[in-house]
């Protein structure tokens, strides 16, 4: 079955720590790959998306995330994080010709200490 | 102005109700979606309407009945309320091209349903 694993739950970092949340996926042909954001209170927000081209995907916010198809992962990376930052982050993944369904990973709630 | 909407943002009822959620979008797309997020996070897709036809069902009670009257609107009513009803349920659109290829989904702000 098609599924999208965020390995770590919870991840808790100080200011200015460099921050990489795993996400993999299933293998199952061509996929689309995402990024969701989820601030305190607020809806899911677009970070960064990968169709195709150059592997190495630049977002919103100074996020960054790299599509390795022989791991079938697309890590989040973010150089130095901010109090700001603190949020539940989703890895989704829509796999070709599945009409438009988006799978979500379980979410990584990231806390930034400042 | 908001792109994707819902109404109401907070909905608290008994169990054995009836209940509707409004999403509108003002983004011109043409598929809309109806997630179910659990007190886990844990988003699930329910349907999918593309030009106001069904394209996505997924694997849930029949209590749940979406309705499109027109590419901008999706509702999801609900039947017969259980206590597991309770989640956030996000809307959310895209424009689709290339038959159902899928293109990046906006969501609304969610409509945070409470069953008692």
């Amino acid at each position: 079955a098609q599924s999208v694993s965020q390995h770590n739950h919870h991840v808790i970092l100080s200011e200015a720590a460099s921050l990489e949340l795993g996400c993999n996926y299933s293998y199952g042909g061509t996929v689309n790959l995402f990024w969701y954001v989820q601030y305190p209170g607020q809806h899911l927000q677009l970070l960064l998306k990968y169709f195709s081209g150059d592997p190495l995907v630049k977002g919103i916010k100074g996020f960054e995330a790299e599509f390795i198809k022989s791991k079938f992962s697309f890590n989040l990376r973010k150089p130095s994080v901010q109090w700001s930052d603190t949020a539940e982050y989703f890895c989704a993944v829509n796999y070709g010709g599945s009409q438009g369904n988006l799978i979500f990973g379980k979410g990584t709630k990231l806390s930034v200490k400042p | 102005d908001t792109a994707v909407s819902q109404t109401p943002k907070y909905l608290v009822t008994q169990m054995g109700n009836d209940k509707s959620i409004k999403c509108e979008q003002n983004l011109g797309h043409d598929t809309m979606y109806w997630y179910k997020q659990d007190s886990k996070k844990f988003l699930k897709i329910m349907f999918s309407y593309n030009n106001k036809e069904l394209i996505i069902n997924e694997t849930v009670p029949n209590r749940f009945s979406p309705k499109s009257p027109d590419k901008a609107h999706l509702n999801l009513h609900i039947n017969s309320l259980e206590l597991g009803d309770s989640a956030v349920y996000f809307c959310a659109s895209s424009q689709a091209s290339l038959g159902y290829t899928l293109v990046t989904q906006y969501f609304g702000p969610g409509t945070r349903l409470t069953v008692l």
